[in-house]
Formats: C-alpha cells, sequence, structure tokens
C-alpha cells in the first residue's frame, strides 16, 4: 500500500495565483480529511468527506478556498486567489473507521509545503 | 482559547533520560486521547491512545490522562536520538468524526 499521496511536495506561487493541491486517500478508506498546519496554529481541520460527500467545511478559513472530491480516489484543494498567509503545510489523511480513529489512526500524506510570495 | 494547548518547545534533552510531553484540554466531551509522532518533512503518525481516565504503557511510550483535571502526558524512557520529532497530543469526542490537535511539541534528544 503506497499510503496516502499528495502533489506537489512543494509549491511556490505568486499572490494572486490559482494554486490546486491533491490528494489520492488510501483504496478503501471512506474518509477524507484536509488539514493546514503552521507554527503558530497547529494542525487545523478545514475540511473532511464522506464518500466524497463533504461532511464539515467549517475549518474552510474564506471562501477563497474550495474542495472536492470527485471520485474515492482523488481530492483536490483549491485556493483562488492565493495570499502569503496561506502559506503552510497542507496535509491530506483518510481513515476507513471515522468512529474509532484511535483503532486504525488517520494516516496522512506527506503534505504539500505552499509558500505564496 | 483554543480547546487543545500544548507547550511549542523546543524541548532537548540527552540520550537516555525521561521525557515529559504535556497537554490541557478544555472540552470535557473528549473522551479518547491520542498522540501523533510527527518526523520533520513528514505527516503525523498514531503513536498511542488511550479512553478515557488512566494510564497505558508500550514499550518505553506510557500515555497518561487525568480528565479531572484535563491533562494528557506522554512519558518516554530511555529517550533515543531516533525520538527525535514533533509530537502532538489529539482528542475526540467519540461521536464526531473528527480530531482535535494541539500545536505539538518539538523533541530533539541529543548524543
Amino acid at each position: 500500500d503506497a499510503g496516502v499521496i499528495q502533489s506537489p511536495r512543494h509549491e511556490v506561487t505568486e499572490m494572486g495565483q490559482e494554486v490546486t493541491l491533491r490528494c489520492k486517500p488510501i483504496s478503501g478508506h471512506d474518509y477524507l480529511f484536509w488539514y493546514r498546519q503552521t507554527m503558530m496554529r497547529g494542525l487545523e481541520l478545514l475540511i473532511y468527506f464522506n464518500n466524497n460527500v463533504p461532511i464539515d467545511d467549517s475549518g474552510m478559513p474564506e471562501d477563497r478556498f474550495s474542495a472536492k472530491m470527485p471520485n474515492a480516489s482523488f481530492s483536490t484543494l483549491k485556493i483562488q486567489p492565493s495570499e502569503p498567509r496561506d502559506s503552510a503545510v497542507y496535509f491530506c489523511a483518510s481513515t476507513p473507521r471515522p468512529g474509532a480513529p484511535f483503532l486504525s489512526g488517520y494516516t496522512f500524506g506527506s503534505g504539500t509545503r505552499l509558500t505564496v510570495v | 482559547q483554543k480547546e487543545v494547548e500544548q507547550d511549542p518547545g523546543p524541548l532537548s534533552v540527552p540520550e537516555g533520560a525521561i521525557v515529559s510531553l504535556n497537554c490541557t484540554y478544555s472540552n470535557s466531551a473528549f473522551q479518547y486521547f491520542m498522540w501523533y509522532r510527527q518526523y520533520s518533512r513528514k505527516g503525523p503518525e498514531l503513536l498511542m491512545y488511550t479512553y478515557s481516565s488512566g494510564n497505558k504503557e508500550d514499550g518505553r511510550f506510557t500515555a497518561q490522562v487525568d480528565k479531572s483535571s484535563k491533562y494528557i502526558s506522554l512519558f518516554i524512557r530511555d529517550s533515543q536520538p531516533s525520538d527525535s520529532a514533533t509530537y502532538l497530543c489529539a482528542t475526540y469526542t467519540g461521536t464526531a468524526s473528527k480530531l482535535t490537535f494541539g500545536t505539538g511539541t518539538r523533541l530533539q534528544v541529543t548524543l
């Protein structure tokens, strides 16, 4: 199993540009989560999906952020337009059993390090 | 105020030392408590968990929860340089699907 795969690993973009982050969850994991990690705020949940349907997007900071999951094996997080304060590491995670995360844990990808200049 | 508070460190200890990492939380509804370890440039990975109050031991690691004081601890015995990482506590109510993480404590174990 290749684990949760995120791309790109690094992204440097100019303010105002559109940024798209991609995630492939582990096959069979019905839940997918997008997190953002910064030194100041730690790991923050942005949005999560169950069976490709967005369940809770209350963590999405602004309308500039949007996320989709067109099928069970692919999700995107888009920022348009990007701003310097969006610079962070964005993680995707998946789990097969959200009711018992402690049993299997969330499997995180290696993250996308986004820098907006 | 964040629901889960954690001292960011960094914490530097010599090899072989006993390490104590701590978190406090504010939501009484939290029932499950986890510790994740995150190596540099990697995603977090589940280290261990406990349910409600009490202790749980796994090798050199012991997780402890005191619900009366809303305090979570992770102890590492005989610390090794390979333990150098950021440790994040996480909590879960048991009725929702999302975890709430602390900001993480960066640990450095020196030779």
